[in-house]
């Protein structure tokens, strides 16, 4: 169980560009949904929180129309990287909440989808 | 603010031994969650382990196992038996129980190597 998939796994796009990234719970329902931007050899950096039915919180120095959430069910969300210039190229990882009870052993936890590289030309 | 904080950026260990990776948060809640999460190199981020921080036992799952210090703010892991595929960047992770927007707060890392 507590299974959470990206899509797609890898995109080359051109500067100025819209890219969207999917994040689905596989097993489960996610009210909340977490997007994290890594970059090589560096830790997860929390971009914001996607709550379903409702709009995103983001994180201080994230740019909410840089960057949209939409979290409009509870087994997916999804995040736009509107134009798109290299400097946004990264890893892109989410993660979905397991509340507790709901998969066995999960008890609250977040779990990660595979990620997504993105590279902006 | 909740700070995480590895001090090993790297660490290597034979097949077979024993290695214990460092943690240290700083926190003025008395009830969290610590984590750790493995990340090997197709990056797929996997939970590991997990502490609730008002169980004093030390958790732990097969070869891996914890060092909860609560009142030192320390949270080592500790791998026997260690094997190739332990090999990979290893984070701790800290989360309030209530409140904060149930964020996690990472460490910045530590590179796991396994040499025959």
């Amino acid at each position: 169980g507590a299974v959470v998939s990206q899509h797609p796994s890898w995109v080359i796009c051109k500067s100025g560009t819209s890219v969207k990234i999917e994040c689905r719970s596989l097993d489960f329902q996610a009210t909340t949904m977490f997007w994290y931007r890594q970059f090589p050899k560096q830790s997860l950096m929390l971009m914001a929180t996607s709550n379903e039915g409702s709009k995103a919180t983001y994180e201080q120095g994230v740019e909410k129309d840089k960057f949209l959430i939409n979290h409009a069910s509870l087994t997916l969300s999804t995040l736009t990287v509107t134009s798109a210039h290299p400097e946004d190229s990264s890893f892109y990882i989410c993660s979905a909440r397991v509340i507790g009870g709901r998969i066995r052993g999960s008890t609250d936890t977040q779990y990660f989808g595979p990620g997504t590289r993105l590279t902006v030309l | 603010a909740q700070t995480v904080t590895q001090s090993q950026p790297e660490m290597s260990v034979q097949e077979a031994e024993t290695v214990t990776l460092s943690c240290t948060y700083d926190t003025s809640e008395s009830d969290y969650y610590l984590f750790w999460y493995k990340q090997p190199p197709s990056r797929q981020m996997i939970l590991v382990i997990r502490q609730e921080a008002y169980k004093q036992q030390n958790a732990t799952e097969n070869r891996f196992s914890v060092n909860f210090q609560k009142a030192a703010k320390s949270f080592s892991l500790k791998i026997s038996d260690s094997q190739l595929g332990d090999a990979a960047m290893y984070f701790c992770a800290y989360r309030r129980n209530t409140g904060g927007g149930n964020k996690l707060t990472f460490g910045t890392g530590t590179q796991l190597k396994v040499e025959l």
